[in-house]
């Protein structure tokens, strides 16, 4: 089936690091990848997306890239700030179909120190 | 532009009873879709609905049910609740049926005692 796996956290930074959350995924043909990220006490926000392979989402300092021979939708940014800190959703939706049902990894707990 | 709403915000409630949440999406969004998120399943897809229709179901039983209304706007139903039922419920709306690019309300914390 369908699934999306990232890394354990939480990730414990330190402002102005280098940031790397990784995901990967498996489904059946093509799908979409997205990064959502959820901020303490609100609900889930839009992140970035990418569509086809090689495509590469971006957004607020955010970067991740659609590889599909590692299929894998790793996040990085290059500097965290302290206002990063929370929590980071890896999803994915299967192309055909057209559902929009989200497949959700299991979070990662971000959280920058000063 | 108004976002996602729900409500109500926070709801306690007894075993056996039913339950129903509401969510308004944003103007002009035809799409609604619920998800559950606790510590232990994460986030999982209940159901999705364009235009009045239930598009898609996740994997729960019988107990949690929805609709969506002529203007857009959703309500789920969760029946003969349980323990485990206790969990933050999410609403998403997007413009049309079959994208991940979804807009969430801040959800419903359910609590069943």
């Amino acid at each position: 089936g369908n699934s999306v796996t990232q890394m354990e956290g939480p990730v414990t930074l330190s402002e102005e690091a280098f940031l790397t959350i990784n995901c990967t995924y498996t489904a059946t043909g093509y799908p979409s990848l997205f990064w959502y990220v959820q901020y303490p006490g609100e609900g889930l926000q839009l992140l970035l997306k990418a569509t086809k392979a090689d495509d590469k989402g971006s957004n607020k300092g955010f970067e991740a890239t659609y590889r599909k021979e590692t299929t894998s939708f790793h996040l990085e940014k290059g500097s965290v700030q302290v206002s990063d800190s929370a929590v980071y959703f890896c999803a994915l939706t299967r192309r055909s179909g057209n559902t929009g049902k989200l497949i959700f990894g299991q979070g990662t707990t971000l959280q920058v120190k000063p | 532009k108004a976002g996602v709403t729900q409500t109500p915000r926070y709801l306690i409630k007894t075993r056996g009873q039913q339950v129903t949440l509401s969510c308004s999406p944003i103007s002009g969004h035809r799409s609604v879709s619920w998800y559950q998120q606790t510590p232990g399943q994460g986030l999982q897809f209940l159901f999705e609905y364009f235009s009045e229709t239930q598009r898609n179901k996740g994997n729960f039983p019988g107990r949690f049910s929805g609709r969506q209304f002529s203007n857009s706007r959703s309500e789920m139903n969760v029946s003969t609740l349980e323990l485990g039922d206790s969990a933050l419920y999410l609403c998403a709306s997007s413009l049309t049926s079959g994208t991940g690019e979804q807009y969430f309300g801040p959800g419903t914390r359910l609590t069943v005692t």
